[in-house]
């Protein structure tokens, strides 16, 4: 059974710039799940989506956006690219019934902001 | 609200030596606590969740937690210590009333030969 992909694998990008990431979730997983993960700020909750609607949102400006598609695959955007958006971003995919399941995550995507 | 605090930033210790991770949460409501494990340039898996049955928790490649509400705290233990050990581990809580967690700031564990 195929992992969470997470593409690209590595994003360089500018200032000002908008970049989109991509996570297609393990078979029959409808919940997928996003995370920002700086050396600073640690690992941060951005926003999970089950069945195509954003069920919740971490505190991140509006500039961070994501959608999922019907057949559970997600996309996060960011627009107007900031030096501090340098980060690793991880996604999740889960079952998505109970609050309490366990995540599977993607290898994730180290995007680095000039 | 929610929030954990992992109380050692880095933990060295010798193989085949006992590894003790600490961790306290706070919670309003009934939390979930995980313990995942990430190794260098891969994702996040996990150890071994808590979610309200035992309060000890058997995980995978012999770790364990103990759940202690008295003392808001979700430790891990391992009690022989091997190279492959060697990460970063996040402790995670989850409250009962919505889907976010919130992460730990991580421990970094070295093990030397």
């Amino acid at each position: 059974k195929a992992g969470v992909t997470q593409t690209p694998r590595y994003l360089i990008k500018t200032r000002g710039q908008q970049v989109t990431l991509s996570c297609s979730p393990i078979s029959g997983h409808r919940s997928v799940s996003w995370y920002q993960q700086t050396p600073g700020q640690g690992l941060q909750f951005l926003f999970e989506y089950f069945s195509e609607t954003q069920r919740n949102k971490g505190n991140f400006p509006g500039r961070f956006s994501g959608r999922q598609f019907s057949n559970s695959r997600s996309e996060m955007n960011v627009s107007t690219l900031e030096l501090g958006d340098s980060a690793l971003y991880l996604c999740a995919s889960s079952f998505g019934r109970a609050r309490n399941e366990k995540l599977f995550f993607g290898s994730g995507t180290q995007l680095s902001v000039l | 609200a929610q929030s954990v605090t992992q109380l050692d930033s880095h933990v060295s210790v010798s193989e085949g030596t006992p590894v003790l991770l600490r961790c306290n949460y706070s919670s309003s409501y009934s939390p979930s606590l995980f313990w995942y494990v990430q190794h260098p340039n891969k994702g996040l898996q996990l150890l071994l969740k808590y979610t309200s049955a035992a309060t000890l928790v058997k995980g995978i490649n012999g770790f364990e937690a103990e759940f202690k509400k008295s003392e808001t705290s979700f430790h891990l233990t391992k009690p022989s210590a091997h190279m492959s050990d060697a990460a970063e581990y996040f402790c995670v809580v989850s409250s009962s009333n919505d889907y976010k967690l919130s992460f730990g700031a991580g421990t970094t564990v070295t093990v030397r030969a």
